[in-house]
């Protein structure tokens, strides 16, 4: 197992489109996290799942956004109606339940651009 | 509110010499702490936890303290190495959840 694994990379695309990301975890870790960074910033959280189940969103998560985890594995993570604000990086993360450790294992992130 | 807050100013220091950074928080009781670093363009990779009852926690040339009085840690990097420079982010858990929550993190330089 290579790590998290997100796509695309980058991401550009005009005002009132709608943009996709994938996260793919590591195979083990049934939990997975979205967060947000833009420049400058750290992450922001926007929601996570334990297997299949969505357990919080944050309030920065808009209408515009919805994110699944069918059958507990992969993730999409879906922007509709893009606004310029929406540019940042899209960060996924996984880790298991073991509270002993607590580490998010991160991906390389989805760098998104709106025109 | 709750806030996280590191250090504001970018840090430039000497290859060999000590980098201390500080993470601060607010209204805030957080069951761990933990600390990460990231390259630019990349996602944070995982470096230390230190949990509430810890005082101080050690890897390799890291060190880390957690002061809950004070509700502070200290972030230190011993023999810095051009290698080192990154940023670093701090973050926080309560004991009742999962997520963490990210301070702005601080750029550390080390010229050779």
């Amino acid at each position: 197992d290579t790590g998290v694994s997100q796509n695309p990379r980058h991401k550009i695309t005009k005002r009132g489109q709608n943009v996709t990301f994938r996260c793919d975890p590591i195979s083990e870790h049934n939990r997975l996290y979205w967060y947000r960074q833009t420049l400058g910033q750290g992450p922001e959280f926007l929601t996570y799942f334990q297997n299949e189940a969505q357990l919080e969103k944050s309030r920065l998560l808009s209408d515009r956004f919805s994110a699944e985890r069918p059958k507990g594995s992969f993730s999409t993570l879906e922007i509709q109606r893009t606004e310029q604000g929406d540019s940042a990086m899209y960060l996924c993360a996984s880790s298991t339940d073991d509270r002993a450790t607590g580490e998010l294992f991160f991906g390389e992130g989805s760098r998104l651009t709106v025109l | 509110s709750q806030k996280i807050e590191q250090n504001s100013e970018a840090l430039n220091i000497q290859e060999g010499k000590t980098a201390t950074l500080t993470c601060n928080y607010t209204n805030y009781s957080p069951a761990y702490l933990q600390w990460y670093r990231q390259d630019p363009g990349r996602g944070p990779v995982f470096l230390l936890l230190i949990r509430e009852n810890e005082k101080e926690k050690r890897k390799e040339r890291l060190k880390v303290t957690f002061d809950t009085t004070l509700k502070q840690s200290l972030f230190h990097i011993t023999a810095s190495q051009p290698a080192d420079s990154a940023t670093y982010l701090c973050a926080l858990a309560r004991s009742n959840d999962y997520k963490l929550s990210f301070g702005a993190g601080t750029t550390v330089t080390v010229r050779a």
